[in-house]
């Protein structure tokens, strides 16, 4: 069965300061997805990044940078020189294979900036 | 171009009773899918349609039942209402295997 890990419920951090928000996952298909989200307040879940399991390649995106390790199964997300918008609840999810069109998510990192 | 809706954005309804809600894709998507997510969890998947038929369920009772129309949007159902089934609905439309849309999602209050 598929398993997401969130191991962080919250993180506070001054302004500027770089966070990482760690995620582990679990799977018996050597295919698979797996994704960030980004909730603020308002609820929606906005998508930040998809990666296949075949394309282990990092990905950097402005202030945000995804390492992706298949040896340890996990998915981390960095946010460099942080500020009050990144204030959100952050999920990491996983989609297996063809076979399956779900989302399994971990139970969220709520990340909070403080000015 | 319009992202994912969803409507009412909150309900309350009262234990028993039956409750719809409604989704809008994003344009160009024509797979709808339903996610639960109570107070500080993860959104828990409940169903996903395509060709309005149901494609994909979740570990949800038959009380959540769905619908899709021709036009790609979908509909939520949840009969016999219970305290446990307040939490937040959340729709997301895709297209093929690409990454989903989320819409703001419905806040059902049970009491």
């Amino acid at each position: 069965a598929q398993k997401v890990t969130q191991a962080q419920t919250e993180i506070s951090v001054v302004e500027k300061e770089d966070v990482t928000l760690d995620c582990v996952y679990e799977t018996r298909d050597t295919t698979y997805y797996l994704f960030w989200y980004k909730q603020p307040p308002s609820g929606e879940l906005v998508f930040l990044i998809r990666r296949n399991s075949f394309d282990e390649q990092n990905e950097i995106s402005g202030r945000y940078s995804w390492n992706f390790q298949k040896s340890t199964s996990s998915f981390n997300f960095t946010i460099t020189a942080s500020q009050v918008v990144d204030s959100a609840v952050y999920f990491c999810a996983l989609s297996e294979g063809a076979g399956s069109y779900q989302l399994t998510f971990g139970k969220g990192t709520k990340l909070s900036v403080i000015p | 171009d319009a992202g994912v809706t969803q409507s009412p954005t909150h309900l309350i309804k009262t234990r028993g009773q039956q409750v719809t809600l409604r989704c809008s894709p994003k344009s160009g998507h024509d797979t709808v899918s339903w996610y639960q997510q109570a107070l500080g969890q993860g959104p828990q998947f409940i169903f996903q349609y395509y060709e309005e038929e149901e494609r994909q369920r979740g570990n949800f009772p038959d009380r959540f039942s769905g619908h899709q129309f021709p036009n790609y949007s979908s509909e939520l159902n949840v009969n016999a209402l219970l305290l446990g089934d307040s939490a937040l609905y959340l729709c997301a439309s895709s297209f093929g295997r690409s990454e989903a849309f989320f819409g703001q999602g419905t806040r059902l209050t049970v009491v």
